[in-house]
């Protein structure tokens, strides 16, 4: 069965400069959420998305975006990147009109290190 | 406001013991769901069991069981006779009800050394 894919699997990135990453939920699954997992931390959500629209909001610093496409992938943009940032970044995708958590599919993460 | 407490940080034990990670949540919904997601050294989230409130059954999966008291808000996970492999970081997780919406709320986690 396809699951979520979260690209790129690593990324390395200096500080002040700027990531993308990107996640591509299952098939039909019109919800989609990003979640942040600092080293030694549990996975703190930061924003999710249903029908291309924010649907709740985390603790997101204000220097991310990201946004829900036609095709329901989404993208978490980062800018001027810290070294706190260093983290792994979940993507978890979901159909909405099941109940919650039912079909909650985490993707396998990006790991992002900032040096 | 919604919590999930893992008051274990570490556990270790030796390989065939039996060992219970502990779950406290939080949560005034009446209706809501609890999961337990394993993390390995390799990083991804597994999905272990998700428990909803209106189902107090206790389930065993092979060597892995739950026990479920919403007396005691309490969703504590057993691994009997533990294998080496069991070594990982275990979330446990609570999502839905009006308050919580959709997102997943996850404790701290506990970190379990099996050794040989």
């Amino acid at each position: 069965a396809a699951g979520v894919i979260q690209s790129p699997r690593h990324l390395i990135k200096e500080k002040r400069e700027t990531a993308t990453l990107k996640c591509y939920p299952i098939p039909r699954h019109d919800t989609v959420y990003w979640y942040q997992q600092g080293p030694g931390q549990d996975p703190q959500f930061l924003i999710s998305f249903y029908e291309k629209m924010q649907s709740d909001k985390g603790s997101i610093p204000d220097r991310f975006s990201a946004q829900q496409f036609s095709d329901y992938h989404s993208e978490l943009n980062m800018s001027s990147l810290e070294l706190g940032d260093s983290a792994l970044y979940f993507c978890a995708s979901s159909l909405r009109e099941t109940l919650p958590g039912y079909g909650y599919t985490f993707g396998s993460g990006t790991r992002l290190t900032v040096v | 406001a919604q919590k999930v407490t893992q008051a274990q940080t570490e556990i270790s034990v030796v390989e065939k013991e039996d060992v219970t990670l502990d779950c406290v949540y939080e949560t005034r919904d009446t209706t809501y769901y609890l999961f337990w997601y394993k993390q390995p050294p390799s990083g991804e989230l597994v999905f272990l069991i998700r428990r909803n409130s209106f189902d107090e059954q206790n389930e065993i999966s092979g060597r892995y069981s739950w026990n479920f008291q919403k007396s005691t808000s309490s969703f504590n996970f057993t691994i009997t006779a533990s294998q080496v492999v069991d070594s990982a970081v275990y979330f446990c997780a609570l999502s839905g009800g009006d308050t919580g919406g959709f997102k997943t709320i996850f404790g701290a986690g506990t970190r379990l050394f099996v050794k040989a």
